[in-house]
């Protein structure tokens, strides 16, 4: 089936450091999406990219949306002490019309 | 305006019970989705329900699970006779329109199977 391989599965970096992440699938999607997730908490969505080549930006927030549609970045930069949480990729089956999820970056930073 | 509300937030029960998780979307919403997270990993789908319709249940167990979204009321989230497996966080999400995936997510009921 579709699946999203995101990786690095954790980071663990210096506050003020730039943080970049990515996802990539066998498949094609339509749309990609980022998360974040807190602990305890639901995901809350950062980006949303619905065009091939597309590059968004959220304050200090970027994603990239992959020219073959395969794969999507996001990069932080500057990072600060309430960067940390877990990051999802998502993208939109275009066989089901689902939100598919990647297994999510851990991202720790030290003050 | 409240965003979507789950709960509870935390569920204890033992082998063989009955779980009920309750999800009210935002106002206006009439679109709810349920998935479920195991320990380190993504979200996976479980089923997708408009106002007294399921409209994909794919994700869904095949047994001892059930969902429904009535007119009235928040949409519940059933399993019946849990096992140590369905131990994991449920998210419930929702949105205004078909196709808007940017959706909304709750806080999530943490079910833990003793």
């Amino acid at each position: 089936g579709q699946q999203l391989n995101q990786s690095p599965q954790s980071m663990f970096i210096q506050e003020g450091e730039d943080v970049s992440m990515n996802c990539t699938s066998s498949s094609i999607f339509n749309t990609w999406l980022w998360y974040k997730q807190e602990p305890g908490e639901g995901p809350v969505l950062l980006i949303a990219l619905y065009k091939a080549g597309e590059l968004t930006s959220n304050g200090r927030l970027t994603a990239q949306f992959g020219i073959t549609r395969k794969d999507s970045f996001l990069n932080i930069s500057a990072s600060i002490p309430s960067d940390v949480g877990i990051y999802f990729c998502a993208a939109v089956s275009s066989n089901t019309g689902k939100l598919i999820f990647g297994q999510g970056t851990t991202l720790q930073v030290k003050p | 305006n409240a965003g979507v509300m789950q709960n509870p937030r935390h569920l204890v029960r033992r082998r063989g019970q009955e779980a009920r998780l309750r999800c009210s979307p935002m106002k206006g919403h009439s679109h709810v989705y349920w998935y479920r997270q195991l320990p380190e990993e993504g979200l996976k789908f479980m089923v997708y329900l408009q106002k007294e319709n399921i409209i994909d249940e794919s994700g869904m167990p095949k047994e001892r699970f059930s969902a429904e979204f009535p007119k009235e009321g928040p949409s519940i989230l059933r399993i019946q006779q849990v096992v140590r497996g369905d131990s994991a966080a449920y998210f419930c999400a929702s949105s205004q329109v078909s196709g808007d995936y940017g959706y909304t997510f709750g806080s999530g009921t943490r079910l833990t199977v003793v």
